[in-house]
């Protein structure tokens, strides 16, 4: 079983609908991030959390909102999605404790705002 | 503003090619540099660098960091059509976040 997995894999949606991407793992690691990925323009921060009480807003944030349910859940939100929020969004998580800083990523979900 | 620049953006290469792609950085606070390579679907981790000078290997991939220039490199030696792929490398602004460059699409052909 994959250690993050993302529902949904692929939507499309149309404009001013409200949807969230969920994010789940099972790597028990504090830290997790969501990013989207434009052509070109690599991996962009959205929203970090540190754990559940502690959640940054990334480089990206307008547009977005994130709710941490618990320590293995993360969730990213477009209240109203526009055109341009069609992107390829990964979550990931990361873990300090062993000294690994590497993150793992999720399979991403391709989400298409018509 | 923190960045990460990589280039070349694309590298066209035919098997058996030496290839060396290149990744600068300005972070405030950094800690390590990382590598990644993206096929079709997530990106899948490569190396973590942190000390100058001391190259990490994996088969033929290699990588070296220099914290004085701010900079790393990804060298992949006889390559091969499955090397073909984007390539990432992103700072660890230490812990804080991590700053993506945005990526080498690297083609190998036949």
């Amino acid at each position: 079983d994959a250690d993050v997995t993302q529902t949904p894999r692929n939507r499309i949606t149309k404009t001013g609908k409200r949807i969230m991407l969920e994010c789940s793992q099972t790597k028990g690691h504090d830290r997790m991030y969501w990013y989207r990925q434009d052509p070109g323009l690599g991996l962009r921060l959205i929203y970090y959390s540190f754990d559940v009480k502690d959640i940054n807003k990334g480089e990206i944030s307008d547009g977005y909102s994130v709710s941490r349910q618990a320590q293995a859940k993360f969730s990213l939100s477009l209240e109203s999605a526009i055109p341009n929020q069609t992107a390829l969004y990964f979550c990931a998580t990361s873990d300090l404790t062993t000294g690994h800083y590497e993150q793992y990523f999720g399979p991403g979900t391709r989400l298409t705002v018509t | 503003e923190d960045k990460v620049v990589q280039s070349p953006l694309s590298l066209v290469v035919h098997e058996g090619d030496t290839v060396t792609l290149n990744c600068s950085y300005e972070v405030t606070n950094f800690r390590s540099l990382l590598w990644y390579k993206q096929e079709k679907k997530a990106p899948t981790f490569l190396f973590m660098l942190t000390s100058s000078g001391i190259e990490k290997k994996s088969g033929r991939l290699s990588s070296i960091l220099d914290k004085k220039e701010l900079f790393s490199i990804l060298n992949i030696t006889a390559t091969q059509t499955g090397d073909s792929a984007v390539y990432l490398c992103a700072a660890d602004n230490y812990g804080q976040n991590f700053v993506f460059g945005p990526g080498t699409r690297l083609s190998v052909l036949p």
